[in-house]
């Protein structure tokens, strides 16, 4: 089966620099994923990580350890705008004949205070 | 960059009757689109897997006669919800892969569909 473990909701203030971290479990795995979601709006891609390492956009990074099944995305100097569900998604690869897929962690809530 | 277009945004449908949603690739060619459904607070559980010009291939437990999928075209995927019931009411999103850079993926404006 495929499970992705992320915490559910985390809090933080304008400025600070927050963590949400991402475990997985899945069987094949090509790339991990990171989208932005805001109330009843599409899920818009983050970052992207294949290989281990950081990997930087602007105010978001995205980590990866590959050995470790886990990943992470940190955002930096976080606006009031940031509020909203982080969801990671593992990359399942075409030769498991998953056709590319995306697989979804359950989403963390981002509230950003002032 | 590339588009995906979802119509409609969202719709009000009698019990028993069937709804046709719309994904199209605007810009680029999808010969692979995913069809998800997402409950409130909830993640993107993944539908089927479309694919232009054969049958759609769908994850376990989702019902593919209720859930209808054709992808006649390279820039176009539907999915019908038949028979539609006050269970099905949630929001339906597709996506279309598209490896530019490192870019992953392109997600439709979803729809927003309640069954009364």
């Amino acid at each position: 089966g495929q499970s992705l473990e992320q915490p559910s909701e985390v809090t933080a203030v304008e400025g600070a620099i927050v963590q949400i971290n991402c475990t997985y479990q899945t069987s094949g795995f090509y790339g991990l994923s990171w989208y932005q979601q805001h109330d009843g709006g599409a899920p818009t891609f983050l970052s992207y990580n294949a290989l281990d390492g950081l990997e930087e956009t602007g105010r978001f990074s995205s980590f990866l350890s590959r050995s470790d099944s886990y990943g992470y995305l940190l955002l930096q100097e976080l606006q009031m705008k940031d509020s909203a569900s982080y969801f990671c998604a593992v990359r399942l690869p075409h030769y498991y004949n998953q056709g590319g897929k995306l697989i979804f962690g359950q989403g963390t809530e981002l509230s950003v205070k002032p | 960059g590339a588009v995906v277009s979802q119509h409609p945004s969202w719709v009000i449908c009698k019990s028993g009757t069937s709804v046709k949603i719309e994904c199209r690739s605007l810009d680029f060619q999808a010969t692979t689109m995913f069809w998800y459904r997402q409950f409130p607070k909830q993640s993107l559980m993944l539908m089927a897997t479309s694919n232009e010009g054969s049958k759609a291939t769908y994850e376990q437990g989702v019902e593919k006669d209720k859930f209808l999928i054709n992808h006649a075209s390279l820039t176009l995927s539907t999915l019908t919800v038949t028979s539609a019931h006050p269970e099905d009411s949630s929001f339906y999103i597709c996506s279309a892969r598209v490896v530019v850079k490192n870019t992953e993926a392109f997600f439709g404006q979803g729809t927003r569909l309640t069954v009364v």
